[in-house]
C-alpha cells in the first residue's frame, strides 16, 4: 500500500524556490514524515523530517498542512546539485526504520 | 569523516558464482540495512540488523544471506540462488531500529554476466 502520492516529475529553474508536494491522506497521528534524496547513482540521502510542525534544516524546509494530510518540501534556492529523486515517507505506526517504504519518488530537475 | 563504505563500487561476475558485498561503519549505529534497488524503481528492503548477532529478513531475502559478527560490518552474499541479482545494491545504518534516519552508502552496482 503506498502511504504517500507524489507527482513522477517535476522542473524548477536554477535560483528559484522548489517547492515539492507530497499527499498523504491516511497518516496517521503518531506516524512522521520523512523526505530523502537521491542523486544519480549515489545513496539516498536524509533531508528532512516532522510531525505536525513546520521545520527547517540547512537543507530544506518541511511544511505540514494542519490536517497532516499533505505537505510540502521547499528548497529555498535550487542549484544544479539538487537534481535528484526526491523520496516522501511516512514512517510507521509498528516498527522501525526497516519500515520505512522508499517507492519511485519524484525526480526533481533543476535547469540553467 | 564518520560514514558508511561500501565495497567495491562496480562488481561482475559469472551466473552461478556467490558474490559478497561489503559494508563498513564507523558511525557506531547499531542497525544497519541492506536494500536493493533496480532501474527506475525504489528500493527493496533484503536485511537488516539491530544489534550484533542479530539479524531479520526483509521484503525479498530469498537467495541472500548475511551476518553481524561485528558492530561495524554487514556483509552480504548474494548466492546463486537469487534468480535475478543484477542491481544496485545499498547499505544503510541507523542509531538504533526505530530512528528513520538513515544514513547511506555510496552502493555497489553487481552484474551479473
Amino acid at each position: 500500500d503506498a502511504k504517500t502520492t507524489q507527482p513522477p516529475s517535476m522542473d524548477c529553474a536554477e535560483g528559484r524556490a522548489a517547492n515539492l508536494p507530497c499527499n498523504h491522506s491516511t497518516i496517521s497521528g503518531n506516524e512522521y514524515v520523512y523526505w530523502y534524496r537521491q542523486i544519480h547513482s549515489q545513496g539516498p540521502q536524509y533531508i528532512i523530517h516532522g510531525l505536525k510542525n513546520n521545520e527547517t534544516n540547512e537543507m530544506a524546509s518541511l511544511i505540514i498542512t494542519e490536517d497532516r494530510k499533505s505537505s510540502t518540501l521547499i528548497l529555498p534556492h535550487a542549484t544544479l546539485r539538487d537534481t535528484a529523486v526526491y523520496y516522501c515517507i511516512v514512517s510507521p505506526t509498528q516498527g522501525g526504520s526497516e519500515k520505512l517504504v522508499f517507492g519511485k519518488g519524484m525526480k526533481l530537475t533543476v535547469n540553467p | 569523516d564518520g560514514g558508511i563504505t561500501q565495497s567495491p563500487k562496480y562488481l561482475f561476475r559469472k551466473e552461478g558464482q556467490n558474490v559478497t558485498l561489503s559494508c563498513e561503519q564507523n558511525l557506531n549505529h547499531d542497525a544497519m540495512y541492506w536494500y536493493r534497488q533496480d532501474p527506475g524503481q525504489g528500493l527493496r528492503l533484503i536485511y537488516y540488523s539491530q544489534i550484533v548477532n542479530d539479524f531479520q529478513k526483509g521484503d525479498i531475502a530469498e537467495g541472500y544471506s548475511v551476518s553481524r559478527e561485528k558492530k561495524e560490518s554487514f556483509p552480504l552474499t548474494v548466492t546463486s540462488a537469487q534468480k535475478n541479482p543484477t542491481a544496485f545494491y545499498l547499505c544503510a545504518s541507523s542509531i538504533r531500529q526505530g530512528r528513520g534516519e538513515l544514513f547511506f552508502g555510496e552502493g555497489s552496482r553487481l552484474t551479473v554476466l
